[in-house]
């Protein structure tokens, strides 16, 4: 069974600063794939990045980067330059290459501070 | 293309009603997913379909729950005789494939039983 678990319930930052979330996940699947997605108080569901498991290039999408570790099980997200609309939930999430089922972690609160 | 359509947005139910949540997905994706988001929790998966199949129910209650992606309309998930505790987001997404790729969510439906 895959899990994910995200062990910081609760982050800030000041705004233009960096923070890392962290987030780590157990499978028994070969290929699958890792997400990290937002959710601000709107509650729609953002992508904010993704990461193929197979691929050993750590993922960017403009100020935001992955640190994926494979052997660790590790896929923590990065914020440069932070700003106040980052504020929101971010969830760590995984899915299986054959199905597309994703499995999210308990989320982290994010605050961005002025 | 107008994304994956859910509705209605907000749905308030007494208890023992039925609830019917109702998810339209993006033009040329055949692969739905219904996800359940109790208060301050993550998302939890319930059941992946295709185009009138239900490929993975393992999230699913075992009782008063269903969901059906009939050949023309969109997928529909049911709940009957509505309890307190069936008080969350839904939320559908919907793919062009099983895997993780081209995943995108709906802004999801709020029940409030009352």
């Amino acid at each position: 069974a895959q899990t994910v678990t995200q062990s910081q319930p609760e982050m800030s930052v000041q705004e233009a600063e960096t923070v890392t979330l962290s987030c780590t996940y157990d499978t028994s699947e070969n290929n699958y794939y890792l997400f990290w997605y937002k959710q601000p108080p709107s509650r729609q569901m953002i992508l904010v990045i993704r990461q193929e498991a197979y691929k050993q290039q750590n993922a960017t999408e403009n100020r935001f980067s992955v640190n994926f570790q494979k052997a660790a099980k590790s896929f923590s997200l990065k914020i440069s330059d932070s700003q106040l609309g980052d504020t929101a939930m971010y969830f760590c999430a995984s899915s299986s290459s054959n199905t597309g089922k994703l499995i999210f972690g308990q989320g982290t609160t994010l605050q961005v501070k002025p | 293309n107008a994304g994956v359509m859910q509705n209605p947005r907000h749905l308030v139910r007494r208890r023992g009603q039925e609830a019917r949540l109702r998810c339209s997905p993006m033009k040329g994706h055949s692969h739905v997913y219904w996800y359940r988001q109790l208060p301050e929790e993550g998302l939890k998966f319930m059941v992946y379909l295709q185009k009138e199949n239900i490929i993975d129910e393992s999230g699913m209650p075992k009782e008063r729950f269903s969901a059906e992606f009939p050949k023309e309309g969109p997928s529909i998930l049911r709940i009957q005789q509505v309890v307190r505790g069936d008080s969350a987001a839904y939320f559908c997404a919907s793919s062009p494939s099983a895997g993780g790729n081209g995943y995108t969510f709906g802004s999801g439906t709020r029940l409030t039983v009352v």
